[in-house]
């Protein structure tokens, strides 16, 4: 099964600078999705990107997707302190009818 | 309140006993999941289900069984439960697709 794999495992910023984690996948995908998992949470999905799709926006996040280099980015803008959690890429071939295969996640720690 | 819930919270059993993780959501999803969480892996999935009767495995199903008889609940069995599968596991949900969701977990901890 393709996984995404995230990189940095673990980043900690100040509140209101911006934070950048990537993604990378080894397949052809349908699209990438990125979740948030706050602690002792489930996941929750911030972000669709479809593979014909180079960038999308939604209000502080921005991601991007580069399906020649099989790699995604996720930003966030002026960062908050309830930003803190972990960041998780997911792919599916199917679109996710099979199951999403997920990477190990970025750990976000925002400094007050 | 619509969502999908997971039961119990928490759990601790011992080595060969079975047991039981529920998962209710009250979409109408027609999909369901099971993944297990654990440091170092991530997420993987155990078991998905297309509808009501239609299971299939994902990754890691040794050791674990799921039955679908209704749409609504989606429930994994521990049939004789070892330590390697102590982890955090949780359900999700999804019309097809389209993102998925989660429930809160379950804490599963074999001594």
């Amino acid at each position: 099964s393709q996984q995404g794999e995230e990189d940095p495992q673990a980043l900690s910023i100040q509140e209101g600078e911006n934070a950048t984690m990537n993604c990378s996948y080894k397949t052809s995908i349908n699209n990438l999705q990125w979740y948030r998992q706050n602690s002792g949470r489930g996941l929750v999905h911030l972000i669709l990107i479809r593979s014909n799709e180079r960038e999308k926006h939604s209000g502080r996040l921005r991601v991007t997707l580069d399906t020649s280099k099989k790699s995604s980015s996720l930003l966030i803008t002026a960062s908050r302190a309830a930003d803190t959690a972990s960041y998780f890429c997911a792919t599916g071939e199917g679109g996710g009818a099979d199951g999403l295969t997920f990477g190990k996640g970025t750990h976000l720690i925002i400094q007050p | 309140d619509a969502g999908i819930t997971q039961s119990p919270r928490y759990k601790i059993t011992e080595t060969g006993r079975q047991v039981t993780l529920m998962c209710h959501q009250t979409w109408s999803h027609s999909y369901m999941f099971w993944y297990r969480q654990d440091l170092g892996h991530g997420l993987r999935l155990i078991y998905y289900s297309a509808a009501a009767d239609i299971t299939d495995k994902g990754e890691v199903p040794d050791g674990y069984v799921v039955s679908r008889s209704k749409t609504e609940n989606f429930p994994l069995t521990l049939e004789s439960a070892t330590r390697s599968q102590t982890s955090v596991y949780f359900c999700a949900s999804s019309p097809r697709f389209t993102p998925l969701h989660f429930g809160n977990g379950t804490r599963l901890t074999v001594t």
